[in-house]
């Protein structure tokens, strides 16, 4: 497709359970952004990628949370025994060396319960 | 330090009137961009405008102008001509260490709530 693509676009969990959310950016972006968003709040920076490496990974809050990429291609953010605050929506955005902007997906909202 | 504020949670504005709303930031990097995204209730980010630091006039996208004041360290943006289908989020975000070629993190503000009255 076109556009950035992220699944599952609802995943609800319970506590303790781990979960994987994947991102396909576009086409030919060598940077991938994984964000989180909790309900009526600013996004929240997780991680950046460069191609496969992550030279940011500042805002991953804990060491339940973890992600990769293969390539320039797709991304797997996952969260490790999920707790309830960690309920948002996640969204994962791309961009290219030629364009200033990201763009973003749809987001993947999780719940857990 | 907030790197990026956003003072209005939530502002109206009368349809086909114009609205401005604000953004400050902070950085000590000379090379940064600034950012505009909206999101509606529907949820996707949409960009909107962008302004880099050393561009010397202000961006314009349509109904969509960047006001920007580097020595006062803001970034409003103004709307003209309202429409209903303005009524969603607006985040203003920055991107540093643009001179380093970087395509580093965006950095968004907590967001304004635009509401168009008919």
């Amino acid at each position: 497709g076109a556009g950035v693509s992220q699944s599952p676009s609802n995943k609800v969990t319970e506590k303790g359970k781990d979960v994987e959310l994947r991102c396909d950016p576009i086409s030919g972006h060598t940077a991938l952004y994984w964000y989180r968003q909790r309900l009526g709040q600013g996004l929240e920076f997780l991680i950046y990628f460069q191609g496969n490496s992550a030279p940011d990974k500042s805002g991953l809050p804990s060491d339940r949370f973890s992600a990769e990429r293969t390539g320039e291609s797709v991304s797997t953010l996952t969260i490790q025994r999920t707790q309830q605050e960690d309920s948002a929506v996640y969204l994962c955005a791309s961009s290219s060396p030629k364009r200033v902007e990201l763009f973003f997906g749809e987001g993947s909202r999780l719940t857990v319960l | 330090a907030q790197k990026i504020t956003q003072t209005q949670p939530g502002m109206f504005v009368q349809e086909k009137e114009a609205v401005t709303l604000d953004c400050t930031y902070d950085t000590s990097d000379p090379s940064y961009g600034l950012f505009w995204y909206k999101q509606p209730s529907s949820g996707e980010m949409i960009f909107l405008i962008y302004q880099g630091s050393y561009d010397q006039q202000n961006a314009t996208e349509g109904r969509y102008s960047l006001n920007f004041q580097k020595a006062r360290k803001s970034a409003n943006l103004v709307i003209s001509a309202s429409q209903l289908g303005d009524s969603a989020m607006y985040f203003c975000a920055m991107r540093e260490g643009l001179r380093r070629g970087s395509q580093g993190n965006l950095i968004f503000g907590k967001g304004t709530k635009l509401s168009v009255k008919p």
